[in-house]
């Protein structure tokens, strides 16, 4: 498996506090990613960096922010949690997001908001 | 945006029998179409991927087929083995994004 670690592996909170998620990764990638995963739903992308300060949004990313001050770190923020946030999340990496991006995944933050 | 859609949603077959699951997708720019494999509690993992310059790629007993003109892909597993089972996602990428099936969970039964 790639270099990437998350945490915590799980938590459970409760609505309207505030949750920060991790993603370690040791393999030097430019792209990092983070996913949810829901029943029915598939993975869906909530937001992405392509480097150092440098993020963007994916399709759900309404309720949460991302910071990336290393190359190594990627935090995802719920700034008032929800019970709709219940989730799977997945971190992944990739190297480039052009002709390589082969993406390489976490193992997964189950969060429950209660 | 892409939509990518999967089919079917569940899938069961005995052992040895061939598998085979299917994926469009929307976006005439996607050239990068990705197979993941995830087992229960686990990470998804890449089994197999093809660039829009390939019709086809094969890898033992998976494989992948794409049709640019009809936009949609397809997993071929033969000689299916109980290890098989697992939740199978397709993903479609035009560069930065990546865009997510739904899943097909196979199961095949011993």
């Amino acid at each position: 498996d790639a270099g990437i670690t998350q945490s915590p592996r799980h938590k459970v909170t409760e609505t309207g506090t505030p949750v920060t998620l991790r993603c370690h990764q040791t393999e030097n990638h430019r792209y990092m990613y983070w996913y949810r995963q829901d029943p029915g739903h598939g993975l869906r992308l909530i937001h992405y960096s392509y480097g150092v300060k440098d993020t963007d949004k994916g399709e759900v990313s309404d309720g949460y922010s991302v910071s990336r001050s290393k190359t190594e770190d990627f935090l995802l923020t719920l700034e008032s949690a929800t019970s709709s946030q219940t989730s799977v999340y997945f971190c992944a990496i990739s190297e480039t997001g052009l002709a390589k991006n082969i993406q390489y995944f976490g193992a997964g933050t189950r969060l429950s908001v209660l | 945006g892409e939509n990518v859609e999967q089919h079917p949603s569940t899938l069961s077959v005995q052992e040895g029998d061939s598998a085979v699951i299917k994926c469009t997708y929307s976006d005439s720019a996607s050239n990068y179409f990705p197979w993941y494999k995830q087992e229960l509690g686990k990470r998804p993992q890449l089994i197999i991927d093809i660039r829009s310059n390939v019709g086809e790629k094969k890898d033992q007993r998976i494989a992948v087929t794409l049709n640019k003109t009809a936009k949609h892909f397809s997993l071929h597993i033969t000689e299916t083995q109980p290890e098989d089972s697992a939740v199978y996602f397709c993903a479609a990428s035009s560069g930065n994004q990546f865009y997510f099936g739904t899943g097909t969970s196979l199961t095949v039964i011993p």
